[in-house]
């Protein structure tokens, strides 16, 4: 595709219900990242793959977060039993190498309720 | 570690003033610094960066920034601003060399006043 798509834009969870958020990066590209914005914030770092590898999981906040890229290329976002503070719009972004840009999706806005 | 600060959360000026929005920085090994920009409902997209070379940077839309390394800020400025550069800005930085993962500031709101 011509950009880094994901899905669903929008989702409502109720709080304890889990879910999945989907990542498409462009394609050929090496490096996936995960963000978390909570309103009124930058981005906050959730982890990383190359290619198929998470290399970094430093920030995903709990083990309630888990993230995989099996085929090294589209990659999901769960959130098991969902909590109140987990609603912010969660960022995938790809890039063709470490140094190079990030290129960023539209994000998934998450309320859990 | 790195990490940014953006101390001013909003920037009002009217159009066709210039404008900077500051960004200072945190680190204990050399680093990459970028500038993103968040349009309203759209995703953040790359205005600049620094790598290493030439010390003045120079991005999409008229922006610029300054590496200082002394002062550990990278600066964005824009001699003239237009409505449609409103929107949210965000200072980034990563360690250099490999995978380093990316920090983001807090951000920055310019609101373009006619």
């Amino acid at each position: 595709g011509a950009g880094v798509s994901q899905s669903p834009r929008y989702k409502v969870a109720k709080r304890g219900q889990d879910v999945a958020l989907r990542c498409d990066p462009i394609s050929g590209h090496v490096s996936l990242f995960w963000y978390q914005q909570a309103l009124g914030q930058g981005p906050e770092f959730l982890t990383y793959f190359q290619n198929e590898a998470q290399l970094d999981k430093s920030g995903l906040p709990s083990d309630r977060f888990f993230a995989e890229r099996p085929e090294g290329s589209v990659s999901t976002l769960k959130i098991q039993r969902t909590q109140q503070e987990d609603s912010a719009v969660y960022l995938c972004a790809s890039s063709p190498a470490t140094e190079e840009k990030l290129f960023f999706g539209s994000g998934t806005q998450l309320s859990v309720l | 570690a790195q990490s940014v600060t953006q101390l001013d959360s909003q920037v009002p000026v009217f159009e066709e003033a210039p404008v900077e929005l500051r960004c200072n920085y945190s680190s204990s090994v050399s680093v990459y610094l970028f500038w993103y920009v968040q349009y309203p409902n759209q995703g953040l997209q790359l205005l600049l960066k620094y790598l290493s070379g030439s010390t003045l940077v120079k991005g999409i839309n008229g922006f610029e920034a300054e590496f200082n390394k002394s002062q550990t800020s990278f600066h964005l400025r824009k001699p003239s601003v237009h409505i449609s550069d409103t929107a949210e800005y965000f200072c980034a930085v990563s360690g250099s060399g490999g995978y380093q993962k990316v920090t983001f500031g807090t951000g920055t709101k310019l609101q373009v006043i006619p």
